[in-house]
């Protein structure tokens, strides 16, 4: 069984660019949800994609918004770099059958903002 | 405003002793509660869960016990091994919240040999 996966693993970008992110799902996994942890702080939850459309939304701007592809991996996209965005993007996968599920975390991305 | 909160920032044991870590809530919608273990450089790890329809669920060396009327939850690592030693998430999802995991800022653990 093939866990999460993200790519890629460290970023450098300078403010006012534009940033794509990647996630393959767990194997077996339809649902890919978004989180971002700055430091010292626990996950934020972005957003989550289940049959390709966005299915719940936390607190971020348009500027964040994603894909899921047929084979369920997922990107992440964020337009116009700020300071603050800078934190660790992580992906998580889960099989949403219409109960409580476990998710189940990649290594995440490092974003820095210069 | 925190709707998941550990107010412990971190704690030391004793390896073989039993380790605490607390977690409050303040969202009375939460139903599902969760604890996460974070090794640095890696993405948390699910650990066990509790639905609010029970108090306690054991899994190992691992027990999470859910207090409803306080909005309180514990997990409880019994013996502590050195590579317990982490950064400890507990997180709450509500229902009808397509599995949005709300997170508190984590408590570290050092298990000391």
């Amino acid at each position: 069984e093939t866990g999460v996966t993200q790519s890629p693993t460290h970023l450098i970008k300078t403010r006012g660019q534009q940033v794509t992110l990647r996630c393959s799902s767990q194997s077996g996994h339809n649902t890919v949800s978004w989180y971002q942890q700055a430091l010292g702080q626990g996950p934020q939850f972005i957003f989550q994609y289940y049959r390709e459309e966005e299915n719940g939304r936390g607190n971020f701007p348009p500027r964040f918004s994603g894909l899921q592809f047929p084979n369920y991996s997922s990107e992440l996209n964020v337009n116009a770099l700020e300071l603050d965005d800078s934190a660790l993007y992580l992906c998580a996968s889960s099989n949403r059958d219409g109960s409580y599920n476990e998710q189940f975390f990649g290594p995440g991305t490092r974003l820095t903002v210069l | 405003d925190q709707q998941v909160k550990q107010n412990s920032p971190s704690l030391s044991v004793q390896e073989g002793r039993i380790s605490i870590l607390n977690c409050d809530y303040t969202n009375s919608m939460f139903d599902y509660f969760l604890w996460y273990k974070k090794y640095p450089a890696e993405g948390p790890t699910f650990l066990i869960s509790i639905s609010s329809i029970k108090d306690k669920n054991e899994d190992g060396r691992f027990t999470v016990f859910l207090n409803k009327s306080a909005k309180h939850l514990s997990l409880h690592i019994v013996p502590s091994q050195p590579g317990d030693s982490a950064v400890y998430f507990c997180a709450a999802s509500a229902q009808g919240s397509q599995g949005n995991l709300i997170f508190g800022k984590g408590t570290k653990l050092s298990v000391k040999p």
